[in-house]
């Protein structure tokens, strides 16, 4: 079965509204997590990164959180826009190797944002 | 920086064709991945490269898919003989250690 996601399948928020993602994983080895937003007939596109020794990552609009105790993720949008209605997933790698493994994906959560 | 290139966008298949298809990563990523995403789901991992050494092909397939990454670069992915199940989008990504991890747009596969 799935090591990562919390499924949520939809989340529909006002323009302007914030969004909160949420995500867990379950292996204890996993040290690298990225989120990911994937629009139609698109790849995943990169948004943002946390490595485990981090609890709060921020970027342009977007925040992450990482709560190892309870091995939970969320990924925070500020004043949601139009252009962020898209598919988000979260994954979860280990760099333990000295390089990045493969990603293990969540199923995603279908972000709508109503005008 | 140019993305990760992948080719063709689009495949129509009967059951039981083969099928193939080519990457091009991002110039100096030494490490390449194939995914394959089935509608509603999240990309899953089917072979990692690194340089033209395999890393991880534990959920590939091995009776009917096959990868090669020939001189450290470009990649190919085959499926011979394709089965209903294999309709999914195969994603190439690519990265440098553990930075810039960058997928490319897919290939979406129909197996009729």
């Amino acid at each position: 079965g799935e090591s990562v996601g919390l499924h949520l399948p939809t989340l529909s928020v006002q323009e302007g509204d914030n969004s909160i993602i949420n995500c867990a994983y379950s292996n204890s080895a996993s040290d690298y997590f990225i989120w990911y937003k994937q629009e139609s007939g698109k790849g995943p596109q990169f948004i943002i990164d946390i490595r485990s020794n981090m609890d709060k990552r921020q970027g342009q609009r977007v925040t992450v959180l990482l709560n190892k105790t309870v091995k939970h993720l969320s990924l925070q949008i500020a004043a949601t826009q139009p252009g962020d209605s898209a598919v988000y997933f979260c994954a979860e790698t280990s760099l333990l190797r000295g390089g990045a493994d493969g990603l293990t994906f969540g199923k995603g959560t279908h972000l709508i944002i109503q005008p | 920086e140019a993305g990760v290139a992948q080719s063709p966008r689009y495949k129509i298949i009967e059951k039981r064709q083969s099928v193939a298809f080519w990457c091009n990563p991002i110039s100096g990523h030494a490490t390449l991945y194939w995914y394959q995403q089935i509608l509603g789901q999240g990309p899953k991992l089917l072979i990692q490269f690194q340089n033209n050494g395999v890393v991880d092909d534990s959920q590939l397939p091995k009776d009917r898919f096959s990868a090669e990454r020939l001189k450290g670069v470009d990649s190919t992915l085959k499926i011979q003989p394709a089965k209903l199940e294999d309709s999914a989008v195969y994603l190439c990504a690519s990265s440098l250690g553990n930075r810039g991890y960058t997928f490319g747009s897919g290939t979406r596969l129909t197996v009729v």
